[in-house]
């Protein structure tokens, strides 16, 4: 059974950078073909898509942040890692890791973290 | 980028009920299609994928169906256990844009 726990810091200070690393356990994170993806979600809002990582090492990212995000994996640790610059109170959110995949040309999110609050705030 | 829209935003139902949600999109995304299932504190749970597979584990009392830019999900004899937020979202292109989001409550 795959599993995906996120860790980081849950407050980081306006104009800094968000770190975030998704452990996955059940499952090596280079076998297979799948996307290691990060999604949002504000409070009591709904789902933003972030961005993904495929097992290859390209990379999508949402446009809206694009400039702003990276994800990377560490293949040695089975994790991989968002990383959000020049955060503003609009990033706060719930941010989950999750694991894509797809057969034909389609994507969609079978295994997800519980979730990890981030607020941005000094 | 792709738009999601779904209604209703909300929905009362009863046990037994059977519910069906829209989600449009604002270009033809062929059979991308998702449909996830939230409840309160935790992480959306996978229920169909290209629009009409069911996602191992889920009940057969989800469906989806649709193609193009017209989607729905049903499900047939709801149980106390769906009443919870239920989020569509394409995967035609990027950004994987989601519906708002359908909460469904108990009448």
């Amino acid at each position: 059974q795959v599993q995906l726990q996120e860790s980081g810091p849950g407050l980081v200070e306006p104009s800094q950078t968000l770190s975030l690393t998704c452990t996955v356990s059940g499952g090596s994170i280079s076998s297979g073909s799948y996307y290691w993806s990060w999604i949002r979600q504000p409070a009591g809002k709904g789902l933003e898509w972030i961005g993904r990582m495929y097992t290859s090492g390209s990379t999508n990212y949402n446009p809206s942040l694009k400039s702003r995000v990276t994800i990377s994996v560490d293949t040695s640790k089975n994790q991989f890692s968002l990383r959000l610059s020049s955060v503003t109170a609009a990033d706060t959110a719930v941010y989950y890791c999750a694991r894509g995949r797809g057969d034909y040309g389609d994507y969609y999110c079978d295994y997800w973290g519980q979730g990890t609050l981030v607020t941005v705030s000094s | 980028d792709i738009q999601m829209t779904q209604s209703p935003s909300s929905l009362s139902a009863s046990v037994g009920d059977r519910v069906t949600i829209t989600c449009r999109a604002s270009q033809s995304i062929s059979s991308y299609l998702n449909w996830y299932q939230q409840k309160p504190g935790e992480a959306p749970k996978l229920l169909i994928y290209v629009a009409f597979s069911l996602q191992s584990g889920v009940p057969s009392r989800f469906s989806g169906s649709g193609s193009g830019t017209d989607f729905t999900l049903t499900i047939s004899g709801l149980q106390p256990e769906d009443f919870a937020t239920y989020y569509c979202q394409q995967s035609y292109s990027t950004p994987y844009s989601f519906g708002q989001g359908t909460k469904l409550e108990i009448k």
